[in-house]
């Protein structure tokens, strides 16, 4: 079955940085994009951003410019979201999930973002 | 850029139905997404493209849009059906999705 298996907690210092792995498998890894999403406590979702597997193409937020990046390596079907300078208003659990944008051939097909991974927890503190 | 709104919170007693809004300039022109999310749990999608319903979702759980307001109805509400629910839509214009404010259904 088609399953995103994100990476264990981390704790983390004001400053530094922190990557997340988001490991995928029943499926073609470089078909679909990879949308990472936070959310802290008792809060909403937060887009962050997405990225196309094969072509490595990006798109961040906004909000997120500059202290993200997002990455993959197709030979183990894992992508990646490193953010930098943390805070602590960076602590949150940061989910990865699939889609929405199955690519096929030179077609684009629009389906939903599903599934979500099990979500990883950054704590921001000193 | 565009903007989701939810009422914060809907109350129902078992059995009965519930309904939560998702409020957004000409909805009904674009595809809504719904899920569901349990507290530690990851989201899940619970309808999509407006109506739909993925396999082992139960045919309580529908969808519709119109205008400017997208609608989840969960009839005959169970203990189980206690979540916070978001509404999902993608934003053609910044290529990226919104997310609505969500909304906690609690099941008195």
């Amino acid at each position: 079955q088609v399953q995103l298996v994100q990476s264990g907690a981390e704790v983390k210092k004001p400053g530094a940085s922190v990557k997340v792995s988001c490991k995928a498998s029943g499926y073609t890894f470089t078909s679909y994009d990879i949308n990472w999403v936070r959310q802290a406590t008792g809060q909403g979702l937060e887009w962050m951003g997405w990225m196309n597997p094969n072509s490595g193409n990006t798109g961040y937020a906004q909000k997120f410019q500059g202290r993200v990046t997002m990455t993959r390596n197709t030979s183990i079907s894992t992508a990646y979201m490193e953010l930098s300078s943390l805070r602590s208003e960076d602590t949150a659990v940061y989910y990865c999930a699939r889609g929405p944008r199955y690519y096929y051939y030179d077609s684009i097909i629009w389906g939903q973002i599903d599934p979500w991974g099990q979500g990883t927890l950054v704590t921001v503190s000193s | 850029s565009y903007v989701l709104t939810q009422p914060p919170s809907v109350s129902v007693a078992p059995g009965q139905t519930a309904r939560i809004t998702c409020g957004g300039n000409n909805i009904g022109s674009k595809s809504v997404h719904w899920y569901q999310q349990k507290p530690g749990q990851a989201p899940i999608l619970v309808v999509y493209d407006d109506s739909d319903r993925p396999s082992g979702i139960p045919e309580r759980l529908s969808g519709s849009s119109s205008g400017n307001t997208a609608t989840l109805t969960i009839s005959r509400v169970e203990a189980g059906d206690e979540a916070d629910y978001y509404c999902q839509v993608w934003d053609s214009s910044s290529d990226h999705p919104v997310f609505g404010t969500g909304t906690k259904v609690t099941v008195l």
